[in-house]
């Protein structure tokens, strides 16, 4: 079992959308969850981080973290084209040694 | 700098050669990974380094795979004769606290 799961689409919605993305992990000692946004041939960009459970909102984007069942999301509210991506969500591993990977959702938003 | 710097942006290798891959991470910043990512998004961890010292190398390839970060030098990623399968883009993060990691625009090697 991977320590992180991550559906990898492709997810395509139209404009204005609310898009939902999800990740499960295994480890309940999990603390930092981050998402991060990777555009084609590009670096991964970091959007946002949360420690421990709870909401953060930036904008458009809520963050999610229900360590009770293990998942993590991200809530793209009123989705732009410019939004077309993928969305990558890591998490740092116990001993702050490494980010671990889920396998990044492809996401597309037609006008 | 306040981004993370990667060099080159590509690079192309016959089989058997070696690859020197550069990081300079943003200033101030301690904590340095580096990631392999192939055609499938999926990244791979390779190494972390806490300053000048290695923090987690389980996903380093050891016979072929080497990486260093020394003092007021960019942090390096050496392959050794290199393999068809090892074409894929590199990735440098660097972080303060261990948490918030920022990554630079990759180098794409390409072993032909």
């Amino acid at each position: 079992q991977k320590e992180v799961e991550q559906d990898p689409g492709p997810l395509s919605v139209p404009e204005g959308a609310i898009v939902s993305l999800n990740c499960t992990y295994s480890n309940s000692a999990f603390q930092y969850f981050m998402w991060y946004r990777q555009y084609s041939r590009k670096g991964p960009e970091l959007l946002m981080y949360t420690y421990s459970s709870g909401n953060k909102e930036d904008g458009r984007f809520t963050a999610q973290v229900d360590k009770s069942s293990k998942y993590i999301s991200l809530f793209i509210r009123d989705s732009q084209p410019s939004d077309s991506a993928t969305y990558l969500c890591a998490i740092l591993s116990g001993g702050y040694n490494k980010l671990i990977f889920g396998a990044g959702t492809r996401l597309a938003v037609h006008p | 700098g306040e981004e993370v710097a990667q060099t080159p942006k590509h690079l192309v290798r016959g089989e058997g050669q070696k690859a020197k891959l550069y990081c300079a991470p943003i200033k101030g910043h301690s904590y340095v990974f580096w990631y392999q990512q192939v055609l499938k998004n999926e990244f791979k961890f390779l190494i972390s380094f806490q300053n000048e010292n290695v923090f987690d190398e389980t996903g380093m390839p050891k016979e072929r795979f080497s990486a260093k970060c020394l003092p007021n030098s960019p942090c390096s990623l050496e392959i050794q004769a290199t393999k068809l399968e090892d074409s894929a883009v590199y990735f440098c993060a660097s972080s303060q606290s261990g948490a918030e990691a920022f990554f630079g625009q990759g180098t794409r090697l390409t072993v032909v």
